[in-house]
Formats: C-alpha cells, sequence, structure tokens
C-alpha cells in the first residue's frame, strides 16, 4: 500500500499570503496525485487533478505541481473562504490512499 | 449543489448489515467507474470500494473484503453497498463519488452529501 504523508498537518495563515502543503509517498507515483479540499461538514471537493491539472471552476489561485515521490499543493493570496481540510490523494496502485489531512486556518 | 444522493445510513448493531444507495444523474452515472469513499468521525478520507461501468470488475479495500458488496443498476443510475458483519471500526460518513477507476481518469470529481453508519450496541 502507498502511504501519502503530508505536511504541515495543521497552519494558521493571515489573509492573502502564500499557503503550501506538501505530500510526499511512499514510492514512486508519476503523476497519479489529487488535491482535495474539505471544508467542515461538506463532501470533499477536487481542486487539481494528475499532480498539476486544475479542475474545472477552482479558482486560480490555486495550483499543484510535483511528481514521483513529492508534491505540492499552493494557494497564493489566501482567503478566508479557504479555510479547510486539504487532501492528497493517489491512483496509481489499489488500494487508493489517502493523506492524513492538512488543516488550514484563517488568522 | 452535491447531485450525487447517498441514502440509507443509521445506526445498526456489531454483526449486522445495511445497503447504501447513491442516486445520480445520467450525465455523471453513465460510463462512469463509481467509487465509495468513508471518513470516521473526525478522521481522514478512506477509498473503501469501486466498480466498473458495466459492473464486471469491483475493488475494495483489504478491510471490507467478504463484508461488503459494491453494485450498481445501471437502469436505474443507482449505485449501492451492502455491508454485512459490521464491525464498530466502520462507524463513519459514507461517500458515492465517480470515479476511482483503473483507466484515467482516476480523481474523484462528484461526490455526494455523505450518509452516517453507526455501529453500535
Amino acid at each position: 500500500e502507498i502511504v501519502l504523508t503530508q505536511s504541515p498537518d495543521f497552519q494558521s495563515v493571515t489573509p492573502k499570503e502564500k499557503v503550501t502543503i506538501t505530500c510526499r509517498a511512499s514510492q514512486s507515483i508519476g503523476s497519479s496525485l489529487h488535491w482535495y479540499q474539505q471544508k467542515p461538514d461538506q463532501s470533499p471537493k477536487l481542486l487539481i487533478k494528475y499532480a498539476s491539472q486544475s479542475f474545472s471552476g477552482v479558482p486560480s489561485r490555486f495550483s499543484g505541481s510535483g511528481s514521483g515521490t513529492e508534491f505540492t499543493l499552493t494557494i497564493n493570496s489566501l482567503e478566508a473562504e479557504d479555510a479547510a481540510t486539504y487532501y492528497c490523494h493517489q491512483t496509481t496502485s489499489l488500494p487508493w490512499t489517502f493523506g492524513q489531512g492538512s488543516k488550514v486556518e484563517i488568522k | 449543489e452535491e447531485q450525487l444522493v447517498e441514502s440509507g445510513g443509521g445506526l445498526v448493531q456489531p454483526g449486522g448489515s445495511l445497503r447504501l444507495s447513491c442516486a445520480a444523474p445520467d450525465f455523471i452515472f453513465t460510463g462512469s467507474w463509481m467509487s465509495w469513499v468513508r471518513q470516521a468521525p473526525g478522521k481522514g478520507l478512506e477509498w473503501v470500494a469501486n466498480i466498473q461501468q458495466d459492473g464486471s470488475e469491483k475493488y475494495y479495500v483489504d478491510s471490507v473484503k467478504g463484508r461488503f458488496t459494491i453494485s450498481r443498476d445501471n437502469a436505474k443510475n443507482s449505485l449501492y453497498l451492502q455491508m454485512s458483519s459490521l464491525r464498530e471500526e466502520d462507524t463513519a460518513v459514507y461517500y458515492c463519488a465517480r470515479g476511482g477507476g483503473i483507466e484515467a481518469p482516476k480523481n474523484f470529481d462528484y461526490w455526494g452529501q455523505g450518509t452516517l453508519v453507526t455501529v453500535s450496541s
């Protein structure tokens, strides 16, 4: 099973700051890495697919990069509505697995 | 906004059974792999099972193999999860999601609102 480890687990950030979340895979997964945003009491929403492809309707301040074992989700100019938990997800080999989540709080 | 609608959750005793359903519009369901993903209270996401468009291929996370069965009715645009021999550790919100197949696209692009399953005596 491929283990995904996200860092940091939690960060408190001021609006308009830049946020970076890292996801490391226990083995190479190419570009089969996706990012989701989950707000409290809501279902997850797809932000980035295949490491760097923005999903339709997602604000341009969200971007993804990386390949192999290290990936990054970047939120440029954080907005209050971005308070959420972010998850990475791999689809290289079954079982599909998720990172443990990274919570972003607005200061 | 969610276009997938789950139902069937509830309180069940350990060892019991429950059947979850997910209704989807045609444009989401037809021709798509479908999956179940769960989230224990206060915890992260866990993929549970997926099923191919025609139902011929199915895959499960090890912890539910032999206990859960995923199925679909393409005439009704519906996805199901039959859960038996339920354990307390199966307590979670269960989400229906499009995607998660072994062919691209593998990401989950549509999610339901979730249905809560509580296994407790």
